[in-house]
């Protein structure tokens, strides 16, 4: 079974700045994607990003790009020019493709201070 | 275009009554899956469906139940309803068709409350 950890339940940082989220995964899988999550207060979930494993470059979304190191099963997120509207939970989430489910880490909540 | 819709947007119930909960996917998506999240905590997959079938189920007692009809909306149902189920029920929608059409949009979620 897939498992994901977010170790950081709670961060913050000053708007402007630059913050990195944390999230590891286990898998026996060689092909899989990997998303983040952005849920904000209003409980929507929003998709900030994706990454398929096979790519070999990482994937950039505006000020949101991840860094995937297969090897350490590690998929981190880094928000640049943070702004207030990003405060909300992050979640990072794991697929097999096909007709499998996401499976979801805890969560961490990320304060952005004006 | 609209995105995933879910009705009701909250719902308080009392211990054992029965719930169905609703979902419309995006336009042109075949596959609907449901979650449960409770406070705190990441989602966790109760369903999925494809085409009308049942794909895919996660760990939780036969009280859930759900369906997709032929314009691919869905139903959730729990019924026994417990305090325990008192979480905030996530409807996501994909095209299943493989790479990025497996990509999963969500619904802003039904907020369910058992007394």
């Amino acid at each position: 079974a897939q498992t994901v950890t977010q170790s950081q339940p709670e961060m913050s940082v000053q708007e402007a700045e630059t913050v990195t989220l944390s999230c590891t995964y286990d898998t026996s899988e060689n092909n899989y994607y990997l998303f983040w999550y952005k849920q904000p207060p209003s409980r929507q979930m929003i998709l900030v990003i994706r990454q398929e494993a096979y790519k070999q470059q990482n994937a950039t979304e505006n000020r949101f790009s991840v860094n995937l190191q297969k090897a350490a099963k590690s998929f981190s997120l880094k928000i640049s020019d943070s702004q207030l509207g990003d405060t909300a939970m992050y979640f990072c989430a794991f697929m097999v493709p096909g007709n499998t489910p996401l499976v979801f880490g805890k969560g961490t909540r990320l304060s952005v201070i004006a | 275009d609209a995105g995933v819709t879910q009705s009701p947007t909250h719902l308080i119930k009392t211990r054992g009554q029965q719930v169905t909960l609703r979902c419309s996917p995006i336009s042109g998506h075949k596959s609907v899956s449901w979650y449960q999240q409770v406070l705190g905590q990441g989602p966790q997959f109760i369903f999925q469906y494809y085409e009308k079938e049942e794909r895919g189920r996660g760990n939780f007692p036969d009280r859930f139940s759900a369906r997709q009809f032929p314009n691919y909306s869905s139903e959730l149902n729990v019924n026994a309803l417990l305090l325990g189920d008192s979480a905030l029920y996530l409807c996501a929608s994909s095209y299943l068709a493989g790479g990025s059409t497996d990509t999963q949009y969500f619904g802003p979620g039904t907020r369910l409350t058992v007394l």
